[in-house]
């Protein structure tokens, strides 16, 4: 079936790294556009970032813009975000989704498919 | 950015109720307007895409409607299976924006 599955996520000291990934399976993983939307607790969803089906573009949230990466792995059927720089504000429940990608005509669909989270919390 | 506006923040309603809720763009955005359903501790779910189609598997007592900046959805004959939080997202332009939420909860 279908499945994103997360991992990566953990507790952190404010200014230290973390690379969270996402295995894909169950459909043409090379296919799809893939993003990163992130629920801070009790907080409602936010966007982070979105990559094109081969990677050639990539768009941020201007709140992870310049500390945040996102790539991919098509040969290995997983995502990446790479988080720098964290804050006590990037402490969220981190999703990856599937692009529903549905034509041509634009650029991002909204999400599908999604993980099922995984946590990042930036704590001293 | 393009924010969205959604309303109420929650509500209360009976089993077999119909509910609606609203989410208005601060331009227009077209059809380009999902749905998802957030259950606690879940992933969230599409359930409409384009404002008013029903995602594959949905039960059709969901429904969507509305163009350009006004847009509702709604829910006819509540389920218990229905408490959940509903979230309306723009998918026009980058940055994706979501609504803040309606928390739908059980009289």
């Amino acid at each position: 079936q279908v499945q994103l599955v997360e991992s990566g996520g953990g507790v952190v000291q404010p200014g230290r790294s973390l690379r969270l990934s996402c295995v894909a399976s169950g459909f043409i993983f090379r296919t799809y556009g893939m993003h990163w939307v992130r629920q801070a607790p009790g907080k409602g969803l936010e966007w982070v970032t979105f990559i094109w089906f081969d990677g050639s573009k990539k768009y941020y949230a201007d709140s992870v813009k310049g500390r945040f990466t996102i790539s991919r792995d098509n040969s290995k059927n997983t995502l990446f975000l790479q988080v720098n720089s964290l804050r006590a504000e990037d402490t969220a429940v981190y999703y990856c989704a599937r692009d529903a990608g549905r034509g041509v005509s634009r650029e991002v669909y909204g999400m599908d498919v999604w993980g099922q989270g995984t946590t990042v919390t930036v704590s001293s | 950015d393009i924010q969205m506006t959604q309303s109420p923040s929650s509500l209360s309603a009976s089993v077999g109720d119909r509910v609606t809720i609203t989410c208005q763009a601060s331009q227009d955005i077209s059809n380009y307007l999902n749905w998802y359903q957030q259950k606690p501790g879940k992933a969230p779910k599409l359930l409409i895409y384009d404002a008013s189609n029903l995602e594959t598997g949905v039960p059709s007592r969901f429904s969507g409607s509305g163009s350009g900046t006004d847009f509702a959805f709604t829910i006819t004959n509540l389920q218990p299976e229905d408490i959940a939080t509903y979230y309306c997202q723009q998918c026009d332009i980058l940055p994706l924006t979501f609504g803040g939420g309606t928390k739908v909860e059980i009289k």
